[in-house]
């Protein structure tokens, strides 16, 4: 089972809303990810946790605020965004992060749209 | 600055032929490459990897070669299918330090599969 599962699907958000993004994941992977893509281009690194820290942020605006609740769990807090957020968001996980020539499994993404 | 490219953003081929995907990449330290394929409006899917110690790898119709010396991949689909149609990201990444975590994305090349 290499399975990411990620919600909402889809997110429609004015600039002045709340709202969060969930990933969740049950293969016992400690590394855990956050990807922005936009159309026609690779996936864009956000942010890692290994082990429920964070251990890379990709210098990503503070409108952005991850969470890592518990090893399967990952949160994307969404604040103030901007019109240029709208892109889909992905969620990825491996199994250690600290471990030689990992694989990253990806969830389907969070298409959010903002308004 | 890209280290892994894809300078195919296309490639149609017919049914039942060989389709081949390529990958450059700049980065002598990258160790590991994999291969992702990412319908529309989904999560990228892992498809196989290799190792730098390897020079092939072959999972079913899936092949990918590597040749370090010309910093060279490709992924071989034989035989294609029109399922296969869909954009094929090459990845890479190297072990340790403060590249742990990261996955270096090329742009992707949209395969069509045409019967």
């Amino acid at each position: 089972d290499t399975e990411v599962t990620q919600t909402p699907k889809h997110l429609v958000m004015g600039m002045t809303n709340k709202k969060s993004l969930k990933c969740e994941q049950h293969m016992g992977h400690r590394a855990m990810y956050w990807y922005k893509q936009k159309a026609k281009k690779p996936p864009e690194l956000m942010f890692v946790y290994s082990y429920e820290k964070l251990s890379i942020n990709e210098s990503v605006p503070s409108r952005f605020s991850p969470e890592c609740p518990n090893s399967s769990l990952l949160n994307l807090h969404l604040h103030a965004l901007q019109p240029e957020d709208s892109a889909l968001y992905l969620c990825a996980s491996s199994p250690n992060n600290r471990a030689y020539q990992e694989t990253q499994y990806f969830g389907p993404g969070t298409r959010l749209l903002v308004l | 600055d890209q280290q892994v490219k894809q300078n195919s953003p296309s490639l149609s081929v017919q049914e039942g032929r060989i389709s081949i995907l390529n990958c450059d990449y700049t980065n002598s330290m990258f160790d590991y490459f994999l291969w992702y394929k990412k319908y529309p409006a989904e999560g990228p899917t892992f498809l196989i990897s290799i190792s730098s110690i390897k020079d092939k790898n072959e999972d079913g119709r899936f092949t990918v070669f590597l040749n370090k010396s010309a910093k060279h991949l490709s992924l071989h689909i034989v035989p294609s299918q029109p399922g296969d149609s869909a954009v094929y990201f090459c990845a890479a990444s190297q072990d340790r330090g403060s590249t742990l975590g990261r996955l270096y994305f090329g742009r992707g090349t949209q395969l069509t599969v045409w019967p």
